[in-house]
């Protein structure tokens, strides 16, 4: 069975630019979560999806962060400008319904310079 | 969720048993304990869960307190591959929209 897929693996951008990451979750899997990984930390909750719904984005900085799942399989997260502090590694996860085992991809590591 | 507390590092030689320990004592009836371990560089992947039976699989075992409030993940024959951050985390299962929370974890390391 193929994993969570991401994409791409590493960005590098400047403050004030745009940057999106891509994920594919585990074929079959309705629930999609999105996370902050900052270095030395636990991975943060960003956004969780049921299929194309938005289940929690309580900690998204909606400012400049969004994401969207239109066809209840494939997400993309967008920052929209980058600042510094958003360097971090993103991870994306499924899990087959709400609230079960989540399995993660491997991330994508951003560096804002 | 319940909170949990974990020693933030550990030592483990090869080919010896791994215990690693986690606190929660704050843990509602209906919270399960999950563990994950991060390996280097890669994505948090899932070890095992349980409410309050002990539980085995092909990864670890997974044996909780009577009382819930702690329990201890054992990698039964540790490997080099298995040195990684592992985190013990308490939530309800199903139906909940609530989130996995992590805290720092557990560094690993297993020793030649």
């Amino acid at each position: 069975e193929a994993g969570v897929a991401q994409s791409p693996r590493y960005k590098i951008i400047e403050k004030r630019q745009s940057v999106a990451f891509w994920c594919n979750p585990i074929s079959g899997h309705a629930t999609l979560y999105w996370y902050q990984q900052i270095l030395g930390q636990g991975p943060k909750l960003l956004i969780q999806f049921q299929n194309n719904g938005v289940v929690d984005d309580s900690q998204l900085p909606k400012d400049r962060f969004s994401a969207e799942r239109l066809k209840g399989v494939d997400s993309t997260l967008k920052i929209q400008p980058a600042k510094l502090e958003d360097s971090a590694v993103y991870l994306c996860a499924s899990s087959l319904v709400l609230g079960t085992a989540q399995y993660f991809g491997p991330g994508t590591r951003l560096t804002v310079t | 969720d319940a909170k949990t507390t974990q020693p933030p590092s550990m030592d483990c030689a090869e080919g010896r048993a791994a215990n690693l320990p986690c606190n929660h004592s704050t843990i509602s009836g209906n919270e399960y304990v999950y563990w994950y371990r991060q390996i280097h560089s890669q994505g948090p992947q899932y070890i095992i869960h349980g409410l309050k039976n002990n539980e085995t699989n092909e990864m670890a075992s997974l044996i909780i307190t009577e009382d819930r409030k702690s329990s201890t993940l054992i990698l039964p024959h540790a490997t080099l591959r298995d040195t990684a951050v592992y985190y013990c985390i308490v939530r309800v299962q199903s139906g909940s929209a609530r989130q996995l929370t992590f805290g720092s974890g557990t560094q690993l390391t297993v020793l030649p």
